[in-house]
């Protein structure tokens, strides 16, 4: 199964500054997924990255409030713009999940806004 | 549209079976179920797909109903480290999972 490395694991930002998250995977793959996960909620899919095109954002987000970047097969950015208290939640990245492929996640990156 | 779990949340004893449901109002190409335990990651359990069903981990079944769009997963001689956050996830016709609501599952001694 894919390793997947996910840095920062934590951050406390203030608002309306920016934070750029990355995620690392140790095998090429086609596309990878950033999901949003609010404390005791469920996993919420932030936007489709694939390498080589525009990332496919979920109804409910934006490019300009999380650019995405996907520079190569095992690389990725997700970034946090203009972040204010309700941003606050753990941002996972992850890859796989298509017909019967397991899909594997990040550790996630604890995100709190003060 | 996300899937529906039930329960929300479930208490047991060790030994103890448990059932948690997952239901799609759409059509289904595969299930997957995860758990994640407080702080970490989710961890894969098993894949159905449509037209199977896969047996994927210890004591830890589930089924796929594709005409129902609803899975089952089955805990059955509960252990303490069943206990976390269940989620399934679900593929309709688009290459991306759709988490449903999630299950709480606590097992004491």
């Amino acid at each position: 199964s894919a390793v997947i490395s996910q840095k920062p694991s934590r951050d406390i930002c203030q608002r309306g500054t920016s934070l750029t998250i990355q995620c690392q995977v140790d095998s090429q793959v086609t596309m990878m997924f950033w999901y949003r996960q609010q404390p005791g909620q469920s996993l919420t899919l932030i936007a489709t990255a694939n390498q080589g095109s525009e990332a496919t954002y979920e109804s409910g987000f934006v490019i300009d409030k999380f650019p995405i970047s996907r520079p190569n097969l095992t690389f990725s950015t997700l970034t946090v713009s203009n972040m204010s208290p309700e941003d606050s939640s753990i941002y996972l990245c992850s890859v796989g999940g298509r017909s019967n492929q397991p899909q594997h996640f990040g550790d996630g990156t604890r995100l709190s806004i003060l | 549209q996300q899937p529906v779990q039930s329960p929300q949340a479930v208490i047991l004893r060790e030994g103890e079976d448990a059932v948690i449901n997952c239901s799609s109002s759409k059509a289904l190409y595969s299930v997957h179920w995860y758990r994640q335990k407080h702080g970490e990651a989710p961890v894969f359990l098993m894949i159905l797909l449509k037209g199977g069903e896969q047996k994927g981990h210890e004591k830890i079944s589930a089924s796929f109903n594709e005409k129902k769009q609803q899975s089952s997963l089955y805990l059955t001689a509960s252990q303490l480290s069943y206990s976390g956050t269940y989620f399934c996830g679900t593929e309709g016709n688009t290459d991306k999972l759709i988490f449903g609501t999630g299950t709480r599952l606590q097992v004491f001694p």
